[in-house]
């Protein structure tokens, strides 16, 4: 099953702005939107954001999601070295039934 | 606070069986959509089923269709995944999680190594 399409690695520097990127297609992040999520190494992943912009309670407000089209984008301001860890996108695919992840971006704060 | 606590992992031969639970606490079990996901050691997160609450619709990737069997008990708040047939390649960490909106709660997994 096709998945979502993520940039393998972004670096930025600390307090610094980084903006990850995640493309599917008009069946998923298209249609649903996406959900982000974090996951530090050895631990499981924690559900940052979900259709496109809401946030869990207890997510700092340095993040923010959006959508353009099929693209979703997560937004993380004044960069700390706890944002150091690996992010994933996902949505539902209305045409798979199935749900999708993107291959993971693994952002480093320098 | 949700908890989910997945058991059943191990060691299997290829072609063997294995049974993963995932116990669940601190939310209506009952009323919510469940899935389980795994991720192969330094890789990324690959969805595998999902089960709505009453059991009536369940859906696989292709890649374990035919193979694995998901299912629930609502009265032990108890979800489970039979893995049949394995191969080498179900070599993954399983977790078990809950979707309320979108994929929300994780347990911490399950280690599943396939290997002769």
């Amino acid at each position: 099953q096709a998945g979502l399409t993520q940039p393998p690695s972004v670096s930025k520097d600390l307090r610094q702005t980084a903006t990850l990127t995640c493309t599917g297609n008009s069946n998923n992040v298209g249609n649903q939107g996406a959900a982000w999520l974090q996951q530090h190494q050895g631990h499981p992943p924690k559900l940052l954001s979900y259709r496109d912009n809401n946030r869990p309670s207890g997510i700092s407000e340095r993040l923010s999601a959006s959508r353009s089209g099929n693209t979703a984008s997560l937004t993380i301001t004044g960069l700390q070295p706890e944002d150091e860890a690996d992010y994933y996108c996902s949505a539902w695919d209305s045409s798979l039934s199935a749900w999708v992840f993107g291959g993971g971006t693994k952002l480093t704060v320098l | 606070e949700v908890h989910l606590v997945e058991s059943g992992g191990g060691f299997i031969q290829p072609g063997g069986s294995l049974r993963l639970s995932c116990a669940a606490s601190g939310f209506s079990f009952s009323t919510d959509w469940m899935h389980w996901v795994r991720q192969a050691p330094g890789k990324g997160l690959v969805w595998v089923s999902h089960i709505n609450s009453d059991g009536s619709t369940i859906n696989y990737a292709d890649s374990v269709k035919g193979r694995f069997t998901i299912s629930r008990d609502n009265a032990k708040n108890t979800l489970y995944l039979q893995m049949n047939s394995l191969r080498a390649e179900d070599t993954a960490v399983y977790y078990c999680a809950r979707e309320v909106g979108s994929i929300d709660c994780w347990g911490q997994g399950t280690l599943v190594t396939v290997s002769s």
